[in-house]
């Protein structure tokens, strides 16, 4: 079974432009986690999709981010424009469903670096 | 909020030997659960163990265990017989309503052969 899987692994971008990360999660997962982790402090939650609908985008940070799940299989996250800040480290985790034991199984994540 | 608070930034063990890595959170839910997950160098992040709040038991994984102490809030992840693979960055996670993490920031641990 294939695990989550993010595209691409590493991404240098100027300040103001696009980027698009993409996450492949494990084959019938239902739920889809985005995280990040800047500047080596905690990793922290951005948003959750079950299928293709949001359940909780409480942790977004502004509206330079948009995450897309269409057809609930992968996820994109867009951060437009770029801004130093943003520089880090994106995961994504899926889970099979919001039941017991709740495991996330997370991608290998997508290093950020904005100049 | 619920917090997540790792104390130890980094550190290290002798191969073979014993180390306890610490973990404290806050919460004033009665039903949760914690995690522990590690990252390898350049690897994605796995999960060692987790824990069930309503367990009274110590979770074990194999040379990986927790000591869970609900009253005082606090899980740490105890490694036996450490190997060189162990080495990696540990993260202590709770589990909040609505199945988000939230994560401590993180204990590098290094093991000397």
């Amino acid at each position: 079974e294939a695990g989550v899987t993010q595209f691409p692994s590493h991404s240098v971008i100027e300040k103001g432009q696009t980027v698009t990360l993409r996450c492949d999660p494990i084959s019938g997962h239902d739920n889809l986690y985005w995280y990040r982790r800047v500047m080596g402090k905690e990793i922290k939650f951005l948003l959750h999709f079950v299928k293709e609908s949001k359940q909780d985008e409480s942790g977004m940070p502004n509206n330079r981010f948009l995450a897309e799940r269409t057809g609930g299989t992968y996820s994109t996250l867009k951060v437009q424009p770029a801004e130093l800040e943003d520089s880090g480290v994106y995961f994504c985790a899926s889970s099979l469903r919001d039941t017991r034991p709740y495991e996330q199984y997370f991608g290998p994540g997508t290093r950020l670096t904005v100049t | 909020a619920q917090t997540v608070t790792q104390s130890q930034p980094e550190m290290s063990v002798q191969e073979a030997e014993t180390v306890t890595l610490s973990c404290t959170y806050d919460t004033s839910e009665s039903d949760y659960y914690l995690f522990w997950y590690k990252q390898p160098p350049s690897r994605q992040m796995i999960l060692v163990i987790r824990q069930e709040a309503y367990k009274q038991q110590n979770a074990t994984e194999n040379r990986f265990s927790v000591n869970f102490q609900k009253a005082a809030k606090s899980f740490s992840l105890k490694i036996s017989d450490s190997q060189l693979g162990d080495a990696a960055m540990y993260f202590c996670a709770y589990r909040r309503w609505g199945n988000k993490l939230v994560f401590g920031a993180g204990t590098i641990l290094r093991v000397k052969s």
